[in-house]
Formats: structure tokens, sequence, C-alpha cells
């Protein structure tokens, strides 16, 4: 069982560019959920999916956006990138809808500079 | 608002000397309480879930309990691979048949040979 991959590990961007990060989710796993983990603080909440729409939000700007593909894949689109938006995304997945224990990714270190 | 609180922020203790991390939460519909261990620049690992006061859970040295307001993690005789940060989440109920994660700060723990 490979867990849940995130692609890349890292990355580097300048301000006002736009990224993506891809996340696969657990063997089994329908969900996919994405955070924001700035230094010294805990995962914050950004999106959920689930049968390929965004069921829950937590408060960032539309300028997060994000897509499911049938095969339960996710990817996470950030753009007009600001400093601020420098942290490690991490992807969780979780099956029976968001119902069992989320497992996460490595995660994608992003820098902003 | 719903609201996780984790304690200590930071422990250091020497080889072999028990301790007990703390997360108090006030949350609305509470499904579950998870405890994660998160080693730096890597995504959390997931160790256990609670579902009901009174449960508990054990995993080597570690054991996880419940109560109606509470959590505690506590560590037996730790070794230095213990050293991470430990992180709290609640699962409660976010509109009608979802749930929502939050997350506390997390405590950063050493543990000195």
């Amino acid at each position: 069982d490979a867990g849940v991959t995130q692609s890349p590990t890292h990355l580097i961007k300048t301000r006002g560019q736009q990224v993506t990060l891809r996340c696969s989710p657990k063997s089994g796993h329908d969900t996919v959920s994405w955070y924001q983990q700035a230094l010294g603080q805990g995962p914050q909440f950004i999106f959920q999916y689930y049968e390929e729409e965004e069921r829950q939000r937590g408060n960032f700007p539309d300028r997060f956006s994000g897509h499911q593909f049938p095969n339960y894949s996710s990817e996470l689109n950030v753009n007009a990138l600001l400093l601020g938006d420098s942290a490690l995304y991490l992807c969780a997945s979780s099956g029976t809808g968001g119902n069992t224990e989320a497992f996460f990714g490595q995660g994608t270190r992003l820098t902003v500079v | 608002e719903d609201q996780v609180t984790q304690s200590p922020e930071a422990l250091r203790l020497q080889e072999g000397e028990s301790s007990s991390l703390n997360c108090s939460y006030t949350v609305s519909g509470l499904r579950g309480l998870f405890w994660y261990r998160q080693d730096p620049g890597k995504g959390p690992e997931f160790l256990f879930t609670l579902y009901s006061a009174g449960e508990e859970k054990e995993k080597e040295r570690l054991k996880a309990t419940l109560t109606k307001k509470e959590s505690f993690l506590h560590i037996t005789a730790p070794k230095p691979e213990d050293s991470a940060t430990y992180l709290c989440a609640v699962q409660a109920r976010w509109g009608s048949g979802t749930y929502k994660y939050i997350f506390g700060t997390g405590t950063r723990l050493k543990v000195l040979a």
C-alpha cells in the first residue's frame, strides 16, 4: 500500500505566480482534504473533495482552488502567490466520504520569494 | 466557536521520564478525537482515534485517553526516538452529514538521552 503520495516535495515560486500541487490518496479512500501548515502551527483546513466536488471549505480566499479526478486523486491550485503562502501543504485522504481516520502525505514545501 | 488547545507547547524530558500531554477541546457534535505524530518537515503520522469518553488506546510507550472535555497522551519511559511534535485533532460536525478536522498547534516533545 503506497499510502498518500504528494508531488512535488519542494517548490520555489515567485510572488504573483501560480502553482499546482498534486495528491494521490491511499488505496480505498475516496475523500481528499488539503491543509496549509505554517511553521510552528497546526494544519489549517483549506477544503475537502468528495465525488469530484468541493464539499467543505475553510477560511481561505478564492485564490485557492482545487479539483478531484475520477480516480480520487486531487490537485490544489494557488493563484497570485503571496509571500505568506509559503508553508507546508498537506494532503489527507479518508474513506467513506470522510468519516474515517485521515492519513496524511509527506507534504509539499512551498516557498514563495 | 470550535477550538482545540494543546499544552504544554514544548516539553523536554530525560530518557525514561514519563509524562502526559494534554488536548482540551470545545466543539459541537464531536465525532472523534485523533492523535498524530509529526517529525520536522514531514506529514503527520496517525497514532490513535478515540470516539467516546472513557476510551483508551495504547501503542508501545504511548497511551491515549479521552474525557468529555479533554484527551491525554501519556508517554511511559520515553526514548530519544519519541522526540517529535504531537498533534491533536477533533472531528466535528459541519453541515449535514459532513465533518471537519480541527487541529491544535501541537506539543513539541524533546527526549534527551
